[in-house]
């Protein structure tokens, strides 16, 4: 079965500086999507970027990028520029090619931005 | 704001009792999916419908059931309900579900006393 691991449950960072999440994933599949996804205070859950697994290159969204390592099978995220609006959970989700589209969700990071 | 609707936004009831979750996907998104968010953790899903039949099963509990409409509104039944049932509970909805992206209803509080 399929494991994401988000190793880190909580991150605290100073407005405008650079932080990257972690997350790592457990499968035998080779296609595969991947999924970070932030959930404010507010509780809604907004997708911030996601990378399919047969594309080398990481996907970027303005401030935020990923770094894929498939034969690792690692996916962080990193945030440029953090901004007070960024603090929420993050969670890493994985989907695989034939699983109906059923997305496995990593345990969550919580990133405090602070003034 | 997502487009996908749920409603109520809070629900409040006591143990043994049946309730229904009802969510309204984007304009034009064909599959629905529901999550169980327990406090401070990462989501479980439970189950996918497309175009009205029942897709996925995922842990989904016996005591629950959902169904998709003809209008392609879900609902989500929650009986025999348990204090350990109390979470958030999402609903998200996509174009076709061929690796579309999910988006998210705002979800429902459920509180079991």
């Amino acid at each position: 079965a399929q494991t994401v691991t988000q190793s880190q449950p909580e991150m605290s960072v100073q407005e405008a500086e650079t932080v990257t999440l972690s997350c790592t994933y457990d499968t035998s599949e080779n296609n595969y999507y991947l999924f970070w996804y932030k959930q404010p205070p507010s509780r809604q859950m907004i997708l911030v970027i996601r990378q399919e697994a047969y594309k080398q290159q990481n996907a970027t969204e303005n401030r935020f990028s990923v770094n894929f390592q498939k034969a690792a099978k690692s996916f962080s995220l990193k945030i440029s520029d953090s901004q007070l609006g960024d603090t929420a959970m993050y969670f890493c989700a994985f989907m695989k090619q034939d699983s109906n589209y059923q997305l496995i969700w990593g345990a969550g990071t919580k990133l405090i931005i602070k003034p | 704001d997502s487009g996908v609707t749920q409603t109520p936004k809070h629900l409040i009831t006591a143990t043994g009792q049946r309730v229904t979750l009802r969510c309204s996907p984007r304009s034009g998104d064909l599959s629905v999916y529901w999550y169980q968010q327990s406090l401070d953790q990462g989501l479980q899903f439970l189950i996918q419908y497309y175009n009205g039949e029942e897709r996925a099963k995922g842990n989904i509990l016996e005591r629950f059931s959902a169904q998709q409409f003809p209008d392609l509104h879900s609902e989500l039944n929650l009986s025999s309900l348990e204090l350990g049932d109390s979470a958030l509970y999402f609903c998200a909805s996509s174009r076709q579900g061929a690796f579309d992206e999910q988006f998210f209803g705002p979800g429902t509080r459920l509180t079991v006393l």
